[in-house]
């Protein structure tokens, strides 16, 4: 089945980028995402790629996608306290459409 | 527009107790999933319904039993709890066709 990886932990200071690293196994996806958990909180979706793309921007949000290298990005710009959240990359794989997460990124982010 | 719904949203059992979650989504989504969300380990998936009337088992399906009652409601069964089922339960649906999934705000289960 898919495998996806992410580090559990990442620390910046306000106004700062922050740059969310993931990587996957299966590259028969046809979106890739991320979603956004807020303490106590359920996960929303934050953004997408599609796989044919190798870049897509969103106001302070870029995502980059790297097919070669089964990796994926999500970088932040301007980091504010108020994207402290954990942050899970999820890739359908196996040629299911059901999402793989990873573990999830702890965003913490200082004043 | 309510999205999903779980219901509890918390929960203490004593070790061998039964219980059911509920989950029940109004955007007429074909597939509903469980997952368990654990410190470290992330989000794994217990159990998933492509359709009204199928269930298959997802990567940790052992202790839980579930029922996809009609569109709209999937449920998740606890028939004896146990303390390795302490964790915090989400209901999710929709992501077919290359969809975002939807979820629910989570049940905070305690196992004792």
């Amino acid at each position: 089945g898919e495998d996806v990886e992410q580090s559990l932990f990442l620390s910046v200071r306000e106004g700062d980028s922050s740059v969310i690293n993931c990587t996957y196994t299966d590259s028969s996806s046809t979106y890739l995402y991320w979603y956004k958990q807020e303490p106590g909180a359920g996960l929303q979706l934050l953004t997408y790629i599609f796989s044919n793309m190798d870049m897509k921007q969103d106001q302070r949000l870029t995502v980059l996608l790297n097919k070669k290298d089964k990796h994926l990005s999500l970088r932040i710009a301007d980091t504010q306290t108020g994207d402290s959240a954990i942050y899970f990359c999820a890739v359908p794989g196996g040629g299911s459409y059901i999402p793989t997460f990873g573990r999830g990124t702890s965003l913490i982010v200082h004043p | 527009n309510a999205g999903v719904t779980q219901t509890p949203k918390f929960q203490v059992l004593k070790t061998g107790q039964s219980m059911t979650l509920q989950c029940a989504q109004d955007m007429n989504h074909n597939s509903m999933y469980w997952y368990r969300q654990d410190p470290g380990m992330g989000l794994r998936l217990i159990y998933y319904s492509a359709s009204e009337g199928t269930t298959d088992k997802g990567e940790v399906p052992n202790g839980y039993n579930v029922s996809r009652l009609n569109k709209r409601e999937f449920s998740l069964r606890l028939e004896s709890a146990a303390p390795s089922q302490t964790s915090v339960y989400f209901c999710a649906s929709g992501g077919e066709a290359n969809t975002e999934a939807f979820f629910g705000q989570g049940t905070r289960l305690t196992v004792v």
